[in-house]
């Protein structure tokens, strides 16, 4: 167990729609990743937010946001949904100290599958 | 983040050493090499980390080489549970640049 929470860990949901993803990150840290997971893509990183503010930026669509809260939990919102969004979407954390500091391993959670019909 | 190769594919014999080998030539000095690996369609795992020294954790054991152009992640004991992707990945850890960037990985195999 990463200590990294995510939910829902399965959903199933329409084109056109839009879905929430939830992420509770480890005790302590302070940074937020998401990561998308498809067949054919492997592990993209989508964005990544620092106590509150948005740190780092990958190859999220205009489509797909995310926002880290006051208790540092994460939603990423993912909206106007198509078959190609359908993929596992993994949250992670980290303490990120800065610097160059060796220790900000990230810790993964078990993602959340969406399967968009 | 430099680039980093690793074999598509391995397979090892259950209760042998299994040994993971990562090119990363063009590793900068202030990149630490971080190994993950992913069962099935599970959360990517941290195994271990490193910058120039090797290290041993109560997973595995990292060896780089004396010009950091190469590392051998080594399991020493294999099980099947061992059976996933292997990812070795360099990174700095400087702000605003402590993402992970995954490469496409080394699926290791364990053999009964």
């Amino acid at each position: 167990d990463s200590g990294v929470t995510q939910t829902p860990k399965h959903l199933i949901t329409a084109t056109g729609q839009r879905v929430t993803l939830r992420c509770s990150p480890r005790s302590g840290d302070l940074s937020v990743y998401w990561y998308q997971q498809s067949l054919d893509q492997g592990l993209q990183f989508l964005i990544q937010y620092y106590n509150g503010e948005e740190r780092a930026k990958g190859n999220i669509l205009e489509r797909f946001s995310a926002q880290q809260f006051p208790d540092l939990h994460s939603e990423l919102n993912l909206s106007s949904l198509e078959l190609g969004d359908s993929a596992l979407y993994f949250c992670a954390s980290s303490v990120t100290r800065g610097g160059t500091d060796s220790g900000n391993t990230i810790y993964f959670g078990e993602g959340s599958w969406l399967t968009v019909v | 983040d430099a680039k980093t190769t690793q074999p598509p594919s391995m397979d090892c014999a259950e209760g042998r050493a299994a040994n993971l080998p990562c090119n990363h030539s063009t590793i900068s000095g202030n990149e630490y090499v971080y190994w993950y690996r992913q069962i099935h369609s599970q959360g990517p795992q941290y195994i271990i980390h490193g910058l120039k020294n090797n290290e041993t954790n109560e997973m595995a054991s990292l060896i780089i080489t004396e010009d950091r152009k190469s590392s051998t992640l080594i399991l020493p004991h294999a099980t099947l549970r061992d059976t996933a992707v292997y990812y070795c990945i360099v990174r700095v850890t400087n702000f605003g640049n402590e993402k992970l960037t995954f490469g496409t990985g080394t699926r290791l195999t364990i053999i009964p």
